[in-house]
């Protein structure tokens, strides 16, 4: 299983501003992704992190507002752009090896 | 794209009950998985079960592919098991996971 880590867990950020989310997966995955999940609510798919390449957005998703990279095949970033309080979630960072996709801890943002 | 329901939405029961929660899906997949996150927000993998039965300790899972269903099973619920299950599947056109609403399960003492 791959293990993966986030940083920061948490923040608290004034509307307006951008904050990136970085995450670091333990060993060599096929596939890395980045999730949100509202208040309340279940997981929803933003994008999938491309090596080398730009993502791949999904729908109601644009890069303008959450630019990724993934320089290498363990290492990706999500930026969420000009924020605003509906930006308040926890963004979570997957990897997927074999099929099976693990998560990471998230980062609770929180924007006032 | 994919449509999954999760049923109970909420389920409350007394430590030492067995439960079982249902995912139901709306096309083939070729991933399927169980997760819980604690209260702290982490998920947890449960389960990888694409088709066919798993067990680990007291939990089991079943999918039925063919009927586009699975089931999750707890037994001797402890209250450590508290959180919610979220079910979450992937069509075999790709790899993204689309997940369920999930069943917030309270297990009381």
């Amino acid at each position: 299983s791959a293990v993966i880590s986030q940083k920061p867990s948490r923040d608290i950020c004034q509307r307006g501003t951008s904050l990136t989310i970085q995450c670091q997966v333990d060993s060599q995955v096929t596939m890395m992704f980045w999730y949100r999940q509202q208040p309340g609510q279940s997981l929803t798919l933003i994008a999938t992190a491309n090596q080398g390449s730009e993502a791949t957005y999904e729908s109601g998703f644009v890069i303008d507002k959450f630019p990724i990279s993934r320089p290498n095949l363990t290492f990706s970033t999500l930026t969420v752009s000009n924020m605003s309080p509906e930006d308040s979630s926890i963004y979570l960072c997957a990897g997927e090896g074999v099929g099976e996709q693990y998560f990471g801890p998230g980062t609770r943002l929180t924007v006032t | 794209g994919i449509q999954v329901e999760q049923s109970p939405p909420d389920l409350i029961l007394q430590e030492g009950a067995n439960s079982t929660l249902r995912c139901n899906f709306s096309d083939s997949v070729n991933n399927l998985q169980w997760f819980h996150q604690n209260p702290w927000g982490q998920l947890i993998n449960l389960f990888y079960i694409p088709s066919g039965t798993k067990q680990n300790g007291r939990l089991s899972a079943t999918t039925v592919a063919t009927e586009r269903y699975s089931l999750l099973y707890i037994s001797s619920s402890q209250t450590t098991d508290s959180g919610v299950y979220f079910c979450a599947v992937a069509e075999t056109s790709g790899s993204r996971l689309t997940f369920g609403e999930g069943t917030q399960l309270t297990v009381n003492p």
